[in-house]
């Protein structure tokens, strides 16, 4: 069957350090993935969207990678801060569909 | 500001009552999508909406119905038939009907519990 796993584990980091996340897939053939930022009683908020054909998109501290090989998508916040602190979906397109990730929670502190 | 608006924030139901969950949009979007969110769970496709006047079932579309007579609108129902309906419900819009190679904009969900 098709999965979309993400660590469902906090994750808790330092301030200042890269935080990484994994999306891990199985049973897709994705041409897309995105990745949602969810606060707390919010919904999610778009953050980046990269193609099969890229292997890896930036966006100011944020960098995605995808690689269909291992079909895993990696999502890396740089220079992390208490404001990053959040839980981070990943999504990938199943048909014309996007099918989401469960999430990982992710802890900054200060 | 552009976005979309869920309302009410939090609704309760008693047993045996239908009820409706508001989604309104002003980003001039064709489609428009309904997920429900467990705990810990991902999102999971209610019904979806690709343009007014048509709407088509995501996977757990039992015990729920929809709308779509104005483009800004997207209502759920909620029905009785839905035996488990406590959850977060969100409702979200894409640009076009191609869903998987754009963004989806999220409001802010509501929240609904069994009394």
């Amino acid at each position: 069957s098709q999965k979309i796993e993400q660590n469902s584990e906090a994750l808790n980091i330092q301030e200042g350090k890269t935080a990484t996340l994994t999306c891990n897939y199985t049973n897709y053939s994705p041409a897309y993935l995105q990745w949602y930022r969810q606060d707390p009683g919010r919904g999610p908020v778009f953050l980046l969207l990269i193609r099969e054909n890229e292997k890896e998109k930036r966006k100011e501290r944020l960098k995605v990678t995808f690689d269909t090989t291992l079909k895993q998508s990696l999502f890396h916040i740089t220079a992390s801060q208490p404001a990053d602190s959040a839980t981070y979906l990943c999504a990938v397109n199943a048909g014309n569909m996007l099918t989401f990730g469960g999430g990982t929670r992710l802890m900054v502190k200060p | 500001d552009g976005g979309i608006t869920q309302s009410p924030k939090y609704l309760f139901r008693k047993e045996g009552q239908n009820v409706t969950l508001s989604c309104e949009q002003n980003l001039n979007h064709d489609a428009m999508y309904w997920y429900r969110q467990d705990p810990g769970q991902g999102l999971r496709l209610i019904y979806y909406s690709q343009i007014v006047n048509d709407f088509q079932k995501g996977d757990i579309a039992e015990g729920y119905s929809v709308s779509r007579e104005k483009k800004e609108s997207f209502p759920l129902t909620v029905t009785s038939a839905q035996k488990n309906p406590t959850a977060f419900y969100l409702c979200a819009s894409s640009i076009t009907g191609d869903h998987s190679n754009q963004p989806q904009h999220f409001g802010d969900g509501t929240r609904l519990s069994i009394l």
